[in-house]
């Protein structure tokens, strides 16, 4: 099993900073096989970023992904009010499926 | 519009068994690609993935709750059913389905596009 882990595990953020989120996998995730989700407090999960760098449908330009191997990171380049929530990163490279413990990014 | 929503008790006692139904909407499950997961995460703790139901009858299942996890599909009706048995407090969680992300390459049939609202399930007697 590939365990995930991010960290910080919260980070303290202004509205405008540039928040960089990680997660590191205990073995190397092929094909960069990361996904990154965004959880609102009592929401279901919204997916960001697939292929470590894809954003999905929807997804505004300030939120960029990279990374390869065991390293991968979230970037949110300029923080709206609307940004603070929790993010997890997902590895789809071998089942099972695992996610990271998150990162909660807070005023 | 595709939506999904889940629905089953909100309480259950010790050694029962939970069954949770996700009713969907705006895709079939019998279309080539798709799956239908189930998905939990603890109050206040992460996500931990379940189960996975694919179009082609394919099942994964968490090796942690394998024997204790039956995912199954009733096309017609549209809907994924998961029962866990033998529940403990420890199971006590929000249960979430959502759809697999629609692509023709097999490897994102792994990642989560669509997510129903979520269904708190406490554990207790």
């Amino acid at each position: 099993e590939i365990v995930l882990t991010q960290s910080p595990a919260t980070l303290i953020v202004s509205p405008g900073d540039r928040a960089t989120l990680s997660c590191r996998a205990s073995q190397i995730v092929n094909h960069n096989n990361v996904a990154w989700y965004q959880q609102k407090l009592g929401q279901a999960p919204r997916l960001l970023i697939y292929d470590a760098f894809i954003r999905a449908t929807g997804i505004p330009p300030r939120f960029s992904g990279r990374g390869s191997a065991t390293d991968f990171t979230l970037t949110i380049s300029s923080l709206q009010s609307e940004d603070f929530a929790v993010y997890y990163c997902q590895q789809y490279d071998n089942w099972p499926l695992t996610f990271g413990g998150g990162t909660k990014v807070e005023i | 519009q595709i939506t999904l929503k889940e629905s089953g008790p909100t309480l259950v006692k010790p050694t029962q068994t939970l069954t949770l139904t996700c009713s969907f909407s705006g895709f079939s499950l019998s279309s080539y690609g798709v799956g239908v997961g189930w998905f939990r995460q603890p109050p206040g703790k992460a996500l931990e993935w379940l189960a996975l139901l694919y179009w082609d009858g394919d099942k994964r299942y968490s090796p942690s709750l394998l024997s204790r996890l039956t995912i199954a599909k009733d096309t017609s009706k549209k809907q994924v059913v998961l029962s866990l048995t033998n529940m403990d407090p420890s199971d006590t969680a929000t249960y979430f389905c959502a759809r697999t992300f629609n692509s023709t390459f097999a490897v994102h049939w792994r990642i989560f596009d669509y997510w129903g609202q979520g269904t708190l399930v406490t554990v207790s007697s």
